[in-house]
């Protein structure tokens, strides 16, 4: 079945300095990535989102690039700061947006 | 504008009773998917609902069912409880625009199920 493997589970950063989170997806026909960040507590929310016909995407200090031929990719966060802290999930939806799956979760720690 | 909401936000049951959990999706969005998330794990996908129909479903056995209403709110239903069962459970909703591709879900804030 579908699956999408995310790395590392758990990623601790000095303040200022970047993070970058990576996940893997087995369903070629995915054409929408969406990452979530998820506080304790809380319900995931959207921070950003990348199409398959696209091969980079920037949001202010996040940035999510998408590699189709290998189904790999990746958030970047540049000048992590303590509020950036939280639990981020990337997920793939499957070509007719029917299904999205998740990947595991990485926990983020920004340390002052 | 109000977003997701769920209801209840916890529910305590015991082993093989039957539960119902409620969404009604963001202002103008038509389509529902349910998730569940056991503790320290990411969101899996149990199925969507559009146009009163489930179009799509992950790998949940019948027990879980779901239901759509003309004005796009969502029932799920967990038949038979079990243990395992116990986790938070999630609705987002989206806009269908019809391109075949996914589009960004909202999540409501999700409903805390115990099974004893």
């Amino acid at each position: 079945g579908e699956n999408v493997e995310q790395h590392p589970s758990t990623l601790s950063v000095q303040e200022g300095d970047s993070a970058v989170i990576k996940c893997t997806y087995s369903d070629s026909a995915s054409n929408y990535f969406p990452w979530y960040k998820q506080e304790l507590g809380k319900r995931p929310q959207l921070i950003i989102d990348i199409r398959s016909n696209v091969g980079e995407k920037k949001d202010q200090r996040i940035a999510v690039t998408l590699n189709k031929t290998a189904k790999h990719f990746s958030l970047h966060i540049t000048e992590t700061q303590p509020e950036d802290s939280a639990v981020y999930f990337c997920a793939a939806t499957s070509w007719g947006g029917f299904k999205t799956i998740f990947g595991a979760g990485t926990r983020l720690f920004v340390k002052a | 504008d109000a977003g997701v909401t769920q209801s209840p936000t916890h529910l305590i049951k015991t082993r093989g009773q039957q539960v119902t959990l409620r969404c009604s999706p963001k202002s103008g969005h038509d389509t529902v998917s349910w998730y569940q998330q056991a503790l320290g794990q990411g969101p899996q996908f149990i199925f969507q609902y559009y146009e009163e129909e489930e179009r799509q479903r992950g790998n949940f056995p019948d027990r879980f069912s779901g239901h759509q209403f003309p004005n796009y709110s969502s029932e799920l239903n967990v038949n038979a409880l079990l243990l395992g069962d116990s986790a938070l459970y999630l609705c987002a909703s989206s806009l269908e625009t019809g391109g075949w591709m996914g589009n960004e879900q909202f999540f409501g804030p999700g409903t805390r199920l115990t099974v004893l």
